[in-house]
């Protein structure tokens, strides 16, 4: 299976720290995406990272790319009871499966005031 | 309009009975999905249509029967459920760029709200 691990499974920070969410992966990759899910509710996409870009910024998050390693790490910043959700790492196979994501084990965020 | 809407929100069935779940998107999106998710698991891809068209099925059980009637329209017909099919279930859409574009590939998913299953 291709489903990526992440890591830590539950993170709990005050608000104002930063938050690192670590995703590895199995097989070779085109990009790999981040998405954030409030408890319940639909996937929001966070952010794109190509396999041929190592990191990437947005706002207040950054996510790097080791394909060495098939790792990947998104970091959030200066954290808001706003970013309390699960987040999750998703890969598309490379060769031609282009439109099939398949979604990491997800770090679940609470940011407490 | 970047969104996509699913309808109903709650649905509870028995195990005899036949029901829909739909899902609609005007992005002109031309790949949309049906994903299966578990309390604390990730979404599990289900169907992938691409232009109308099933492109792939992760070996659902026959019991769940997707259809895609047009292009901003896809519908996830039920029926004989068990109680484990009880879950979120999400639909997304994304633009599709099909098979050896390499770096080009680009397919940020836009997800729907989830229609919340219960099967009695």
């Amino acid at each position: 299976s291709q489903q990526g691990e992440e890591d830590p499974q539950a993170l709990s920070i005050q608000e104002g720290e930063n938050a690192t969410m670590n995703c590895s992966y199995k097989t070779s990759i085109n990009n790999l995406q981040w998405y954030r899910q409030n408890s319940g509710r639909g996937l929001v996409h966070l952010i794109l990272i190509r396999s041929n870009e190592r990191e990437k910024h947005s706002g207040r998050l950054r996510v790097t790319l080791d394909t060495s390693k098939k790792s990947s790490s998104l970091l959030i910043t200066a954290s808001r009871a706003a970013d309390t959700a699960s987040y999750f790492c998703a890969t598309d196979g490379s060769g031609g499966t282009a439109s099939k994501l398949t979604f990491g084990t997800g770090t679940r965020l609470q940011v407490t005031l | 309009d970047t969104e996509v809407t699913q309808t109903p929100k709650h649905l509870v069935m028995g195990m005899t009975n036949k029901k829909s779940l739909k899902c609609e998107q005007h992005m002109g999106h031309r790949a949309m999905y049906w994903y299966k998710q578990k309390a604390k698991k990730p979404p599990e891809l289900m169907f992938v249509y691409s232009y109308e068209k099933l492109s792939i099925n992760e070996s659902v059980p026959s019991r769940f029967s997707p259809e895609c009637p047009n292009s901003s329209l896809l519908n996830l017909h039920l029926h004989a459920l068990q109680p484990e099919d009880s879950a979120l279930y999400l639909c997304a859409s994304s633009q599709w760029f099909g098979a050896g574009q390499g770096y080009s590939s680009y397919n940020e998913q836009f997800f729907g709200p989830g229609t919340r299953l219960t099967v009695l």
